[in-house]
């Protein structure tokens, strides 16, 4: 039962435009989101979080949206680099509780 | 920084052996975590301790073992492994309520 659930497994952008990743998820109890990025043969690393208390979390070129009553959130890369080029995963978990539960990952190029 | 460490980066087991997937931070986390990943897939959490002597299982505990002796190390044992536990292994840590930081990863192949 997937709980964190991420569609369009992959995304083509050109430099410089916007990128937009969606993530969906099943879990109320859920109350912190998380962004990791994954390059090939490296392990994900920590991008952009958000609390449920907040409905948006900018850090730079990253911003995270979060919609609690539709259980959605997205992330938003902007202006979009070639190094964005990675996968790129959400996560969740609930109060109290730091297992992470995570989505398939959205692949992401961006091109030059 | 080491961060999180994992070794091995590669391994080829066959079926029925044994071996242990080394984990040992160097960030005083109380927090660690085992997960494996596999093709198309998003991670999922094997097993977790949230400080020495204490551990749990996670979403797919079957097959697979820890000990937590020291806040560093974080071992994760495979008895008798089988095709299904061929995956990519990451190791992480974190503080309480904060995000995770991972280790590059054990890629295991079991013939």
């Amino acid at each position: 039962d997937q709980q964190v659930k991420q569609n369009s497994p992959s995304l083509s952008v050109q430099e410089g435009r916007i990128s937009i990743l969606n993530c969906d998820y099943t879990n109320s109890m859920f109350d912190y989101f998380l962004w990791y990025k994954k390059y090939p043969a490296e392990g994900p690393t920590f991008l952009i979080s958000i609390s449920s208390i907040k409905d948006k979390n900018e850090d730079g070129r990253f911003t995270v949206f979060l919609n609690k009553s539709a259980k959605h959130l997205s992330l938003h890369i902007v202006p979009s680099q070639p190094g964005d080029s990675a996968v790129y995963f959400c996560a969740a978990s609930a109060r109290g509780n730091n297992r992470l539960a995570f989505g398939k990952g959205n692949q992401v190029v961006v091109i030059p | 920084n080491a961060g999180v460490t994992q070794t091995p980066k590669f391994r080829i087991l066959k079926i029925g052996q044994s071996m242990t997937l080394q984990c040992t931070q160097d960030m005083n986390h109380n927090y660690m975590y085992w997960y494996r990943q596999d093709p198309g897939m998003g991670l999922k959490l094997i097993y977790y301790s949230v400080g020495a002597g204490i551990t749990d299982k996670g979403e797919v505990p079957n097959g697979y073992n820890v000990s937590r002796s020291t806040t560093e190390d974080f071992p994760l044992r495979l008895e008798l492994a089988a095709p299904s536990q061929t995956s990519v292994y990451f190791c992480a840590s974190s503080y309480p309520t904060a995000e995770a930081f991972f280790g590059q990863g054990t890629r295991l192949t079991v013939v």
